[in-house]
């Protein structure tokens, strides 16, 4: 079974410029969570999506914005982008909403110049 | 809300040496506790997991932790590490009825041959 896929796995912007990210999670899992990981503030909850439907949502601005498709597959997006968003951006799926295990996927870095 | 500590932020240990990584969190209700490790280069990938029953849980490649309730710890060890366990392992938290875990900022530890 393949795992948690998310393109691009690299990407450099430049301020005030915005990105969109895309997670594909595990075949049958319908719940994705996206998380910010940083070298000073480790992984940071950003959002859970499930059923097409923001299920919860992390203490982050309203430029993190995101969505789920019938699929499943989801997508973030951040506009205006800040400096302080150069992250690793990891997606995470369950087979639930809040799901005992999450499986995630290798991550986009993104550089913000 | 909920925290997690971790207290060791990096390690460096000698081939065949015991490890013992910290992890404190700050509810004091019915958790679930998970250890996940990330290997160079690697995605994130769960080592082990509590949710109920034997305090003492077994993972993979050797690893091992301990949920103490009177202490809210789960700390991980293994008795003999190897260099290839050098990663970033990261504790992470779900309580209170809350779906979202809370992850603390990890340890880095290296295993020199």
């Amino acid at each position: 079974k393949a795992g948690v896929t998310q393109t691009p796995r690299y990407l450099i912007k430049t301020r005030g410029q915005q990105v969109t990210l895309s997670c594909s999670p595990i075949s049958g899992h319908r719940s994705v969570s996206w998380y910010q990981q940083t070298p000073g503030q480790g992984l940071q909850f950003l959002f859970e999506y499930f059923s097409e439907t923001q299920r919860n949502k992390g203490n982050f601005p309203g430029r993190f914005s995101g969505r789920q498709f019938s699929n499943s597959r989801s997508e973030m997006n951040v506009s205006t982008l800040e400096l302080g968003d150069s992250a690793l951006y990891l997606c995470a799926s369950s087979l639930i909403q809040g799901g005992e295990t999450q499986y995630f996927g290798p991550g986009t870095r993104l550089l913000v110049l | 809300a909920q925290s997690v500590s971790q207290h060791n932020h990096h390690v460096i240990l000698s081939e065949a040496a015991s490890l013992e990584l910290g992890c404190n969190y700050s509810y004091g209700g019915t958790v679930n506790l998970f250890w996940y490790v990330q290997y160079p280069g690697q995605h994130l990938q769960l080592l082990l997991k509590y949710f109920s029953g034997d305090p003492l849980v077994k993972g993979i490649k050797g690893f091992e932790a301990e949920f103490i309730k009177s202490k809210f710890s789960f700390n991980l060890r293994k008795p003999s590490v190897q260099w290839s366990d050098t990663a970033e392992y990261f504790c992470a938290v779900k309580g209170g009825g809350s779906y979202i875990p809370t992850f603390g900022r990890g340890t880095s530890l290296i295993v020199h041959p």
